[in-house]
């Protein structure tokens, strides 16, 4: 069974603190993602990494940093948290596929932080 | 511009009922996908249905079909004979080019309920 994991389901931090969300999936994927969902807004890409030690800003990056050591973990980095940070962190990880074609992306369960 | 747009913040429909879910999208690419995720309560996103810019059958699955309108830009969701369990909210996305490295783009989502 395909797994993507999030480290934590909840987490509540104070303006200011440097904040590690962190991922890890077990299906081997080169590609990882990170969203936050915000209500009416839907989800909206933060970063990507189609590889180990490669990133990619996505349409929301300011405010934060990715990093990507191994394969299997993509951590998304808060410097310094802020309210407007608060809500929901989701992980996703595909395969690569070249062309256009049906590839997947696998979800973890998310990460709820509410910043103080 | 919105990249995805999904008219219907929020639906009621009876159990048993068919349900069309509407999405448009804006592209000038030739090549993309786009995608149908689940989300219950729990949070989890649910793949449910893809359909290829290429792809001249609509796509199906299970109760799942997609109506796929290609010079409309047009891929709304069709879910038939509706059941509790499907009160969601539902979200389309689109990945566009090629290598499956980009992220999705999602729209803000549709709130489902069935009742009863």
């Amino acid at each position: 069974d395909v797994k993507v994991t999030q480290s934590s389901r909840y987490l509540v931090k104070r303006t200011g603190e440097k904040v590690f969300l962190e991922c890890v999936q077990d299906m081997d994927h080169e590609n990882m993602f990170w969203y936050r969902q915000d209500p009416g807004l839907g989800l909206r890409l933060i970063y990507f990494s189609y590889d180990v030690k490669m990133k990619e800003k996505g349409d929301i990056p300011e405010g934060y940093s990715v990093s990507r050591e191994k394969k299997e973990r993509f951590s998304l980095i808060l410097e310094s948290a802020s309210t407007n940070q608060t809500s929901m962190y989701l992980c996703a990880s595909s395969s690569y596929e070249t062309g256009i074609s049906y590839n997947e992306q696998f979800f973890g369960p998310g990460t709820r932080l509410t910043v103080l | 511009a919105q990249k995805i747009t999904q008219t219907q913040p929020g639906m009621f429909v009876q159990e048993k009922e068919a349900v069309t879910l509407d999405c448009t999208y804006d592209t000038s690419d030739q090549s993309y996908g786009l995608f149908w995720y689940k989300q219950p309560s729990s949070g989890e996103m649910i793949f449910l249905i893809y359909q290829g810019s290429y792809d001249e059958q609509n796509a199906t699955e299970g109760r799942y079909s997609l109506n796929f309108q290609k010079a409309r830009k047009s891929a709304n969701l069709v879910i038939s004979a509706s059941q509790l369990g499907d009160s969601a909210m539902y979200f389309c996305a689109m990945r566009e080019r090629g290598g499956g490295a980009d992220g999705l783009t999602f729209g803000k989502g549709t709130h489902l309920i069935i009742q009863p």
